[in-house]
């Protein structure tokens, strides 16, 4: 079946290590999008990708960092500089001059 | 970032009834999208709207484009307890290839429903 896998769904760390969240797509899509939810806060975009090797910061980047070598894979690495690494991590993909994304099941991270 | 107002925050309904919700922004948006989140999962996407005055429906859920291009309506009619969960809706303005990529999102109504 066609969609988004993340993994793991959940993932702890200790305070000050990075952490890289993994999120795969067989949809064929260009584009690919990572969000940060808080309770009571939506969805935050930190970084989006339109085509391989290009991405852009999004609200939230500070912290993060991703690549995208290949057109389904788009790894999110939570560094130790951000400040408040817990919640729960959202990978999203679409066909890029659409607007539907559409999502996988989250990752909750929680950093100890 | 912008985001839009959504309302209500929360809604506690009896099995049956039927539900509405809205968003709305100061900015034009071209396109309108509703998603459902449940417990732990990611959004799934409800119904999709790209018109002014579009009125789409998807079984029991009914959602409009308002005409004014700033305001968007999810229905639910007849609800039932599968329907528990938090919408979210999310607009895309109208600008430059690239930057439009970007959703803009509500921040979400909880809804439960008593059996």
């Amino acid at each position: 079946d066609g969609g988004i896998t993340q993994s793991p769904k959940y993932l702890f760390r200790k305070e000050g290590q990075n952490v890289t969240l993994s999120c795969e797509q067989n949809l064929n899509h260009d584009a690919m999008y990572w969000y940060r939810q808080d309770p009571g806060q939506g969805l935050r975009l930190i970084y989006y990708s339109q085509i391989v090797n290009d991405f852009q910061k999004g609200d939230i980047a500070e912290g993060y960092s991703v690549s995208r070598e290949k057109k389904e894979s788009f790894p999110l690495t939570v560094t130790s500089a951000q400040k408040n690494p817990t919640a729960f991590y959202l990978c999203a993909s679409s066909i890029l001059d659409y607007n539907e994304q559409f999502f996988g099941p989250g990752t909750r991270l929680t950093v100890l | 970032g912008q985001q839009l107002n959504q309302s209500p925050q929360s809604m506690f309904i009896q099995e049956g009834e039927d539900v509405s919700m809205n968003c709305t922004s100061s900015s034009i948006f071209n396109t309108w999208l509703w998603y459902k989140q449940d417990p732990g999962e990611g959004p799934v996407l409800l119904i999709a709207l790209y018109k002014a005055g579009e009125l789409t429906s998807n079984g029991r859920l009914t959602a409009q484009f308002g005409i004014t291009r700033k305001d968007s309506f999810l229905n639910i009619s007849a609800s039932i307890p599968s329907d528990v969960g938090i919408y979210f809706c999310a607009g895309r303005l109208p600008g430059e290839a690239g930057n439009n990529r970007k959703l803009i999102w509500g921040l979400g109504t909880s809804l439960a429903v008593n059996p």
